[in-house]
């Protein structure tokens, strides 16, 4: 079964420092997905993509977020300068209409 | 503004008793709803979909538009069940964004 590939599977990193977050969607899916949970709390969309621009994104996703989908296979997802409060598991997802599959997630602790 | 609410964040239950995991939602719109089923440090997984009318490991779920309610049972649960399990709710938007209510942890035991 198709599966959407995320790494790293953990991510330590410096407060104010940029990082970079990997996912891999499955190849017949037109829509991605970014989503994280802070621990403790609920899963919370960030941003979905489709056609090679964002088409909606909530009010998390500020100016230190960025995605892209450089080479036709990767989508990634980049905040600028991390801060504490960015520590979270970040889930990527893509969907077709029958449903979303999500990766595995990437653990990011902001120290 | 969509909002999907799971009253209970824990669930604890003996292994053959009735589970029900309760979902309430508010949409403007014509809702589709999931459950979504995250198995101790694994993904998201979907469990199922409104649409679809379909059973799951034996687990079932109803929309009630009327009670805007989508809540997950089955009749007998096993210990293998034990997980955490989200409702969500998917909009007609163009983001086409999913809506996760908090969560409810169920625990099976022994």
């Amino acid at each position: 079964e198709p599966e959407v590939t995320q790494t790293p599977s953990h991510q330590v990193t410096q407060m104010g420092q940029e990082v970079i977050l990997r996912c891999v969607p499955i190849s017949n899916h037109l829509y991605f997905y970014w989503y994280r949970q802070i621990l403790g709390q609920k899963v919370e969309f960030l941003v979905s993509f489709y056609n090679n621009e964002i088409s909606e994104k909530s009010e998390i996703f500020d100016d230190q977020f960025s995605v892209e989908r450089p080479d036709g296979s990767n989508f990634t997802l980049k905040i600028r300068s991390t801060k504490l409060e960015d520590s979270a598991m970040y889930f990527c997802a893509s969907s077709t209409v029958y449903g979303y599959t999500f990766g595995s997630g990437t653990r990011l602790t902001v120290v | 503004a969509q909002r999907v609410t799971q009253p209970e964040k824990l669930l604890s239950v003996f292994k053959g008793a009735p589970v029900e995991l309760k979902c309430n939602y508010s949409y403007s719109g014509s809702p589709e709803l999931f459950w979504y089923v995250q198995y101790s440090r694994q993904r998201l997984q979907l469990l199922l979909r409104h649409i679809s009318r379909e059973s799951i490991k034996g687990f079932t779920a109803d929309l009630n538009k009327g009670e805007t309610s989508f809540h997950l049972k089955k009749p007998f649960a096993q210990e293998e069940d034990s997980a955490m399990y989200y409702c969500a709710l998917r909009s007609n938007n163009a983001g086409n964004m999913l809506t996760f209510g908090g969560g409810t942890r169920l625990m099976v035991k022994p």
